[in-house]
């Protein structure tokens, strides 16, 4: 079964540098969660889309912005990466807003 | 405000012990509960969820977990581990209008062959 698609999975950036990370979620699931796993921490909410519209925001900097497109992947925009950004980025789907489906996520070091 | 506590940081035990991690939460409204577990290096996979019915669910690789409610719990056990149960273990709680997962902190099992 197809399942959450992240990318790049590895991504090294410097500090003040952009970075976007991509997530294609599975086929026929309209909703999408991104979080954020710092080392030795549990998962972050950031942020969440529903039918390509932000339905839930969490701790998400103002430095970063995401937006889901029409075939319903969804980008994590990051910018004046800082060194505190390094992380591992989770995304996930869900087609009842129940049940959320992990991508395999991206790790994000900044340099 | 919401949040789940995961009181083991790290267990250890030998393969066939007996595991509970423990789980409890704080939210108010109605929630749906889940486990995931990450396996070195991997993502977060579903272990089990509670949404309602039977407060015993069973999950997959033998797991399984109680909601108590008048305690606000929901432990995760299986009679008899494996060393590739050796991950670590994320109880979640979501209030069943809201959207996003809370995580609690994670518990890391080791278990020694």
């Amino acid at each position: 079964a197809a399942g959450v698609i992240q990318s790049p999975r590895h991504l090294i950036k410097e500090k003040r540098e952009t970075a976007t990370l991509k997530c294609y979620p599975i086929p026929r699931h309209d909703t999408v969660y991104w979080y954020q796993q710092g080392p030795g921490q549990d998962p972050q909410f950031l942020i969440s889309f529903y039918e390509k519209m932000q339905s839930d925001k969490g701790s998400i900097p103002d430095r970063f912005s995401a937006q889901q497109f029409s075939d319903y992947h969804s980008e994590l925009n990051m910018s004046s990466l800082e060194l505190g950004d390094s992380a591992l980025y989770f995304c996930a789907s869900s087609s009842d807003r129940n049940i959320q489906y992990f991508g395999a996520g991206t790790r994000l070091s900044v340099l | 405000a919401q949040s789940v506590s995961q009181h083991n940081h790290h267990v250890i035990l030998s393969e066939a012990a007996s595991l509970e991690l423990g789980c409890n939460y704080s939210y108010g409204g109605t929630v749906n509960l889940f486990w995931y577990v990450q396996y070195p290096g991997q993502h977060l996979q579903l272990l089990l969820k509670y949404f309602s019915g039977d407060p015993l669910v069973k999950g997959i690789k033998g797991f399984e977990a109680e909601f108590i409610k008048s305690k606000f719990s929901f432990n995760l056990r299986k009679p008899s581990v494996q060393w590739s149960d050796t991950a670590e273990y994320f109880c979640a709680v979501k209030g069943t209008g809201a959207n996003n997962l809370f995580f609690g902190t994670g518990t890391r099992l080791t278990v020694i062959p």
